[in-house]
């Protein structure tokens, strides 16, 4: 089956440093989002994206977070800097469409760790 | 916030059946309903989904009350693989006419050997 990858799979940084965490979505899917998960906590929405242009940002996502897809294949989050709370689990998704009963594929996420 | 409401936890004996329940109330009629499960130090994947008839597949069964204000996930023969946070979700309508799902806490299903 067609997956989402992720990389790197872990990440430490310095706070205040820039990260970019990356994903290369299934083929034909249209619609990307990233999701965070703080450590046991909820996997928590952060930004949807379709057509080139951010759909749906969450108040997590503010100006410090930004979203690419500068290659056609790669869809990207980029931390400006980072803070100690940006520490999370990073899950990228795709889906084929937006359609009711569509399916959100998720990656195995990018563990990010900030000192 | 998450449109449903499920337990935090539940336990199962290996090779017996789970019933996971969830509630939501507020379901609109064209909400589909969505599961999705967390193992271990993964990252989500979908189990099932339905809208108003039950619906099976190769991991699991879905059913739908009548009035779809709850429904049940059932795992026919728990293995210790399907330990794992269970995710019953109703699609949010984002402001750009898009979906996003939203995740609440789960249940975390504990499979005893």
């Amino acid at each position: 089956e067609p997956e989402v990858t992720q990389t790197p799979s872990h990440q430490v940084t310095q706070m205040g440093q820039e990260v970019i965490l990356r994903c290369v979505p299934i083929s034909n899917h249209l619609y990307f989002y990233w999701y965070r998960q703080i450590l046991g906590q909820k996997v928590e929405f952060l930004v949807s994206f379709y057509n080139n242009e951010i759909s749906e940002k969450s108040e997590i996502f503010d100006d410090q977070f930004s979203v690419e897809r500068p290659d056609g294949s790669n869809f990207t989050l980029k931390i400006r800097s980072t803070k100690l709370e940006d520490s999370a689990m990073y899950f990228c998704a795709s889906s084929e469409s937006s359609a009711h009963n569509e399916k959100l594929f998720f990656g195995s996420g990018t563990q990010l760790s900030v000192l | 916030d998450a449109k449903t409401t499920q337990p935090n936890s539940m336990e199962s004996n290996e090779e017996e059946p789970v019933h996971l329940p969830c509630n939501h109330s507020t379901i609109s009629g064209t909400d589909y309903i969505h599961w999705y499960r967390q193992l271990p130090s993964q990252g989500p994947e979908y189990v099932i989904h339905g809208l108003t008839s039950n619906v099976n597949n190769r991991m699991a069964s879905l059913a739908i009350a009548e009035d779809r204000k709850s429904s049940t996930l059932i795992l026919h023969r728990a293995t210790l693989r399907d330990a794992a946070v269970y995710y019953c979700i109703l699609r949010d309508v984002t402001a750009s006419g898009t979906y996003k799902y939203i995740f609440g806490t789960g249940t975390r299903l504990k499979v005893l050997a």
